[in-house]
């Protein structure tokens, strides 16, 4: 199994939708989990953190489910310029330190 | 101006050329990374540091070899490039401290012929 896995799509959902994405990781020891935006042919940027209680961040909830070992990103409301790949990342603690994981991403295709 | 700079943007080589991939920032970070990205595959880490004297191989080292000139600088080459090179590469830094937001440059798309 893949040490992070993701659907890569494409969504394809008309603006005001809501759209939600799901990454399962195989490592129950990671530690930390974050989602990255990436806009074609550009650098990934991130996009927020995801803890252990849920956050959201205006029209973006992010939420961990360690027991099933999953995170999710709900995108409500959505935008044309919400189009882009969202990359699922976990770091892997080595020691003091740790490396991330990236995810192939889920690509989203916001149609007018 | 852009916090993480590459150069070259784009490049297109032949088999067997020696090719130098240049980074540089301006975030005062002391750690610095390269990624691979291809399609289908995702970002893979090709070697990372975490200072100037500290250097370590990622998951997908073969064929490559990185120099960090400076806290603000790494730079990765490839000895005798091949086809299956072929690839956008990005460079990354972060703070210190295994939790940090990493940011990208630009990258650079390298074709190898």
């Amino acid at each position: 199994r893949k040490e992070v896995e993701q659907d890569p799509g494409p969504f394809n959902v008309p603006e005001g939708a809501t759209v939600a994405f799901n990454c399962t990781y195989s490592n129950s020891a990671s530690q930390s989990f974050f989602w990255y935006r990436q806009d074609c042919r550009k650098e990934p940027k991130l996009l927020m953190s995801v803890y252990s209680s849920g956050n959201e961040d205006g029209r973006f909830t992010a939420q961990l489910n360690r027991a099933s070992q999953y995170i999710s990103l709900l995108i409500r409301d959505s935008k044309l310029s919400d189009s882009a790949t969202y990359l699922c990342v976990l770091i892997r603690k080595r020691g003091s330190q740790g490396n991330l994981i990236f995810g192939k991403g889920t690509k989203l295709s916001v149609k007018p | 101006d852009a916090d993480v700079t590459q150069t070259p943007r784009n490049r297109i080589t032949k088999t067997g050329k020696r090719i130098m991939l240049e980074c540089s920032q301006t975030k005062g970070h002391d750690r610095m990374y390269w990624y691979r990205q291809d399609p289908g595959l995702g970002l893979r880490l090709i070697y990372y540091s975490f200072d100037v004297k500290d250097i370590n191989k990622g998951e997908i080292s073969d064929g490559y070899s990185v120099s960090r000139q400076a806290q603000a600088k790494f730079s990765l080459s490839l000895e005798s490039a091949i086809p299956n090179q072929t690839a956008l590469y990005f460079c990354a830094t972060s703070e210190s401290g295994p939790y940090n937001e990493q940011f990208f440059g630009p990258g650079t798309r390298l074709t190898v012929l």
